[in-house]
């Protein structure tokens, strides 16, 4: 059965670093999320891609995080400037279309530590 | 402000007992009520809920949405240790032409032998 993944599974960084997190989607879809959980917090919507580029994005995400399609293939996240606080469980989904389904498929996540 | 509530935020029960989990919410643009069981990592999904009224049923587990008092259930009849797991309530969020999902805290289930 096809499924999102994601890498690195787990990446610790220092404060200050740039780090960038990989999502493969499942290969037909065409909607393309990120959300974060902070340990013990809630899951958090952070931004949508379609058509490359951003659909939708929230108030986390600000100036120091950016998406990407490079490929076709791969969907990352960058974040420029890691802060303590950007340490959660980064998760990429992705959804066939908007129409006919709404569900999304979310990849096992990456575990980002920043020290 | 846009906001999903579930109750409880935590459970332990014994196998065999049924479940009843709570999801309250307040959305702008609503458009459809989803619950995901995450268990180590990735959330995976169980049911879609877009008409009040309407129960989904898989196995042991149902939902309903009643879209008047903006609320949901997640009904688990007959748990088992397999059961455990915290429970997501996410609701779409659609103002444009791509939604995006808000989700509560979860519910801590834990089923007992």
């Amino acid at each position: 059965e096809p499924e999102v993944t994601q890498t690195p599974s787990h990446q610790v960084t220092q404060m200050g670093q740039e780090v960038i997190l990989r999502c493969v989607p499942i290969s037909n879809h065409l909607y393309f999320y990120w959300y974060r959980q902070i340990l013990g917090q809630k899951v958090e919507f952070l931004v949508s891609f379609y058509n490359n580029e951003i659909s939708e994005k929230s108030e986390i995400f600000d100036d120091q995080f950016s998406v990407e399609r490079p490929d076709g293939s791969n969907f990352t996240l960058k974040i420029r400037s890691t802060k303590l606080e950007d340490s959660a469980m980064y998760f990429c989904a992705s959804q066939p279309t908007a129409i006919r389904s709404n569900e999304q498929f979310f990849g096992p996540g990456t575990r980002l530590t920043v020290l | 402000e846009d906001k999903v509530v579930q109750s409880p935020l935590s459970l332990v029960v014994h196998e065999g007992d049924t479940v009843t989990l709570n999801c309250s919410y307040e959305v702008t643009n609503f458009r459809s009520l989803l619950w995901y069981k995450q268990e180590k990592k990735a959330p995976t999904f169980l049911f879609m809920l877009t008409s009040s009224g309407i129960e989904k049923k898989s196995g042991r587990l149902s939902s309903i949405l009643d879209k008047k008092e903006l609320f949901s259930i997640l009904n688990i009849t007959a748990t088992q240790t397999g059961d455990s797991a915290v429970y997501l309530c996410a609701a779409l969020n659609y103002g444009g032409s791509q939604g995006n999902l808000i989700f509560g805290k979860g519910t801590k289930l834990s089923v007992k032998p």
